[in-house]
């Protein structure tokens, strides 16, 4: 199993353009999470899925569209990039061990750096 | 909402002695609280959790403690070793739905330094 994958692992945007980050889960977790993390601010919540055709905003969503494409993928869209988006964004997953138990952990991607100029 | 608090920041100890990070809670409804280690450029990964029906739980040189009263828990490091350095991250969480994941607010993060 792959766990969970993250594309790209690196990207430089000029403010203004727009970017898709995509995330995928092969662990057939029902919930996804996208999270931005800068220096000494921890991990902070930008939007999640608690399950498949739902979606709920996080502590810092403004600027971010999320889209939960199917069980495994979960997008995060930056329409218009801003400098103050330069961040490391990880996406994580969680949910059941597949025998009905509740199961907290969440496992993470690699992250992507992005970078905006 | 859930606010995590945690401290100290910065944390320096010399190999072989023990290690505290304490965090504290708002939201009385919180029931899980794991912890996540964080190396240099990687990505988080939880090493220890405790669930609110439990004060304690030991995991070789790691445990944590927890007060539900207070709303406050703490990871305990013993006998450190140069690889634990790294970046420790508490969070709380309450669960959704039965099979779904629970939504964590994370602490702002502490950064271990071990000496050797």
């Amino acid at each position: 199993n792959a766990g969970v994958t993250q594309t790209p692992k690196f990207q430089v945007l000029k403010t203004g353009q727009s970017m898709t980050l995509q995330c995928a889960q092969d662990m057939n977790h029902n919930s996804m999470y996208w999270y931005r993390q800068d220096p000494g601010m921890g991990l902070r919540l930008i939007y999640y899925s608690a399950s498949e055709g739902t979606t709920d905003k996080g502590e810092v969503p403004n600027g971010y569209n999320v889209s939960r494409l199917n069980k495994r993928e979960f997008s995060l869209r930056l329409e218009s990039a801003a400098p103050s988006q330069t961040s490391v964004y990880f996406c994580a997953s969680s949910g059941t061990s597949g025998k009905g138990l509740l199961y907290n952990e969440q496992f993470f991607g690699p992250g992507t750096r992005l970078t905006v100029l | 909402g859930e606010n995590v608090e945690q401290h100290p920041s910065t944390l320096s100890v010399q190999e072989g002695d023990s290690a505290v990070i304490k965090c504290t809670y708002s939201d009385s409804a919180s029931n899980y609280f794991p912890w996540y280690k964080q190396e240099l450029g990687k990505r988080p990964q939880l090493i220890i959790d405790i669930r609110s029906n439990v004060g304690e739980k030991k995991d070789q040189r790691i445990a944590v403690t927890l007060n539900k009263t207070a709303k406050h828990f703490s990871l305990h490091i013993t006998e450190t070793q140069p690889e634990d350095s790294a970046v420790y991250f508490c969070a709380a969480t309450t669960p959704l739905n039965y099979n779904q994941g629970g939504k964590l607010i994370f602490g702002q993060g502490t950064e271990l330094s071990v000496k050797p």
